[in-house]
């Protein structure tokens, strides 16, 4: 069975850096064609992918916020953790991470970590 | 800027048929953009619905299919029940590397 939980500070201030950490169950980051992804949902708002990264280190990043992400994993700990530098009110959102399968794409997704910036 | 589109909202009766659609700003949706469609209801967690266009997951009710539609990756809901009212996102690839989420469709079953 496989599950996700995402963790990290629930509130940080303006200008300060973002660190998440996705804990995962139930499959191998060293699978071949495995990828793990980070989606972001503001309050009210669409979904917006942010991150992804695969078992063979390959990492894709949404082109408006590549500046300011970087995905890394730890295939020992079952972890992978996203950094978002330079936080800014707007990107108070609940962050997502989900299981990428080389066969049926995103399919297991974990309960969200709601992010709030502000001063 | 590459923008997916989707129809903020639809209504549908219980027991009808109803479709929504996800389109590219860059030209026509193909199998080449591998869709996606997931389901999210208040307070939870998107759950996936379709991939690769038209496959579903293990756990993907048989009303649900995904096709393409006049250049439009979409997502037609059968027999709609109360429990399908929710809020209905695409996604879309480009290139392999970046990938789209639509604005969603807010579905509403009265």
């Amino acid at each position: 069975q496989i599950t996700l939980k995402e963790s990290g500070p629930t509130l940080v201030k303006p200008t300060q850096t973002l660190t998440l950490t996705c804990t995962f169950s139930g499959f191998s980051l060293s699978t071949s064609g495995v990828g793990v992804g980070w989606i972001r949902q503001p309050p009210g708002k669409a979904l917006e992918w942010l991150a992804l990264i695969y078992w063979d280190d390959d990492k894709h990043y949404s082109p408006s916020l590549k500046s300011r992400l970087t995905i890394t994993k730890d295939t020992s700990k079952n972890q992978v953790v996203l950094t978002m530098t330079n936080m800014d009110p707007v990107d108070t959102a609940t962050y997502y991470c989900a299981h990428k399968d080389p066969a049926v794409d995103f399919d297991y997704w974990g309960q969200g970590a709601l992010v709030t910036v502000s001063s | 800027q590459t923008v997916v589109t989707q129809e903020p909202s639809l209504t549908v009766s219980p027991g009808g048929t109803v479709t929504l659609t996800c389109a590219s700003s860059t030209g026509a949706v193909t199998s080449g953009y591998y869709p996606n469609w997931f389901q999210q209801k208040p307070g939870q967690a998107p759950r996936a619905l379709i991939h690769n266009t038209n496959n579903k997951h293990s756990w993907t009710p048989a009303r649900f299919s995904g096709s393409l539609l006049g250049g439009k990756a979409a997502l037609t809901l059968s027999r709609v029940q109360p429990e399908d009212e929710a809020e209905y996102y695409c996604l879309l690839y480009y290139g392999g590397a970046q990938l789209l989420f639509g604005g969603g469709t807010k579905l509403t079953v009265l």
